[in-house]
């Protein structure tokens, strides 16, 4: 079985300082891992996938295999990225049908 | 281009009634999901669609019932409503295997309360 793991419910930091939000998964295979962002009113979107390594809006997230991690990361925290964060997690489906295994988000809330 | 549009957005039901929630794409889509969000969990997945005609269980399919007659549309259907099926309703899109990234388009939700 898989399974997405944010172990923060709610993280609250200062504008302009550094962001972190874990993401721990378990799954026997090679896993393709998400982060999905819901700001308020909006629908829930895609901010970055592991395997584009790209930077979205000043965040990132690496892959790490041998800690089953793949945290969010942001250098310097602005107002704008309070939102829900969800970790996502797809495993191998056979059909390529990208179901996504979510972990219970975390909510960011930056201060100014 | 709509996305993935979703009605109704607010819905109350006395337990034992019945209703469909329903969803539809513009984007031309071969694969379609239901997804249910409880307070405070992570969105659960009650069926999917990998397109016209073909449908199959996710996680959580009990109590529910779906089909996927055209491209565009993935109606949920439920029979008998519990008050455990209180929840918000997510419908997504994605293009799937190939022409996919990875990237489901959701739907705004729908919020459901059963009394």
């Amino acid at each position: 079985a898989q399974r997405v793991t944010q172990p923060e419910k709610l993280l609250s930091v200062f504008k302009g300082a550094p962001v972190e939000l874990k993401c721990n998964y378990s799954y026997s295979g090679s896993p393709e891992l998400f982060w999905y962002v819901q700001y308020s009113r909006q629908r829930l979107q895609l901010l970055l996938r592991h395997i584009s390594r790209e930077s979205i809006k000043g965040f990132t997230a690496d892959l790490n295999k041998g800690e089953t991690s793949f945290h969010l990361k942001k250098p310097f925290a602005q107002e704008e990225d309070s939102a829900m964060y969800y970790c996502a997690l797809s495993g191998d489906s056979g059909a390529g049908s990208y179901q996504l295994t979510f972990g219970k988000g975390t909510k960011l809330s930056v201060i100014p | 281009n709509a996305g993935v549009t979703q009605t109704p957005k607010f819905r109350i039901l006395k337990i034992g009634q019945s209703m469909t929630l329903q969803c539809a794409q513009d984007m031309n889509h071969n694969y379609m999901y239901w997804y249910r969000q409880d307070p405070g969990m992570g969105l659960k997945l009650i069926y999917y669609s990998v397109g016209a005609g073909i449908t199959d269980k996710g996680e959580v399919p009990n109590g529910y019932n779906v089909s996927r007659s055209t491209t565009e549309d993935f109606p949920l259907r439920l029979e008998l409503a519990a008050p455990s099926q209180t929840s918000v309703y997510f419908c997504a899109s994605s293009p799937g295997h190939g022409g996919g990234t990875g990237e489901l388009f959701f739907g705004e939700g729908s919020r459901l309360t059963v009394l």
